[in-house]
């Protein structure tokens, strides 16, 4: 079955701090990742997009990776701002798939100031 | 482009009673998916169209609920005999090509909460 688990559930932090969050999947056979930022009360917005071959791929403060072997991708988030504060939700799919996608719990970030 | 517009924005309603929600997708996306959230979950998915037709369901779609998307452009989300288990987030999404590939990410508006009292 595909899966998608986002660790931690909750995370607070400092305003300036930086912070990662953690995606792991079972979702196969594997055709692209994405981050969305979710805010409260909102739909989800896209961040990044990645795919098989790529590594790395930054949206301004935001910063994804990806290791395919691993089947683990992480969003890195530096000097972060209050508005950083959100639910962010990793998703992934499969190549056949069609138009299922697997989402994600969500990570609910609040940055204090 | 304004965006994937959901109306209303909140519903509260009394068990029992139907209630409709309307999406209105980005005016050239083909496909319109719908997805359920509740508290601190990821999306669940519902229902898809591609035009006019419903190409999936999901399990967590019983008939009490009905999708339908009648010329290919906006689409209602009807919930019938609404029980509080109903309660949720229901989010709209459009895609020009398939949500999964590349280059038709989807695209969410901001969603119905519906609260069932």
């Amino acid at each position: 079955k595909n899966q998608v688990e986002q660790s931690p559930q909750s995370l607070i932090i400092l305003e300036g701090k930086n912070c990662t969050l953690q995606c792991n999947y079972t979702v196969s056979p594997f055709s692209n990742l994405r981050w969305y930022k979710q805010d409260t009360g909102r739909g989800p917005v896209s961040l990044t997009i990645m795919t098989f071959s790529e590594n790395t791929k930054s949206n301004g403060r935001y910063t994804a990776t990806l290791d395919a072997d691993t089947k683990q991708s992480s969003l890195h988030i530096t000097a972060s701002q209050l508005s950083d504060s959100a639910s962010y939700i990793c998703v992934v799919s499969a190549s056949n798939a069609g138009n299922m996608l697997t989402f994600g719990g969500g990570t609910r970030l609040m940055v204090k100031p | 482009d304004t965006g994937v517009s959901q109306d209303p924005r909140h519903k509260i309603t009394k068990r029992g009673q139907n209630v409709t929600f309307r999406c209105d997708p980005i005016s050239e996306h083909n496909r319109l998916y719908w997805y359920r959230q509740t508290l601190g979950q990821g999306p669940e998915f519902l229902t898809y169209f591609q035009n006019e037709a419903q190409l999936e369901k999901s399990r967590l779609l019983s008939d009490r609920f009905s999708a339908e998307r009648p010329k290919g452009s906006f689409s209602t989300l009807e919930i019938q005999r609404t029980e509080q288990g109903d309660s949720a987030m229901y989010l709209c999404a459009s895609s020009r090509g398939p949500g999964t590939a590349l280059n038709s990410p989807l695209h969410f508006g901001n969603g119905t909460r519906l609260t069932v009292t």
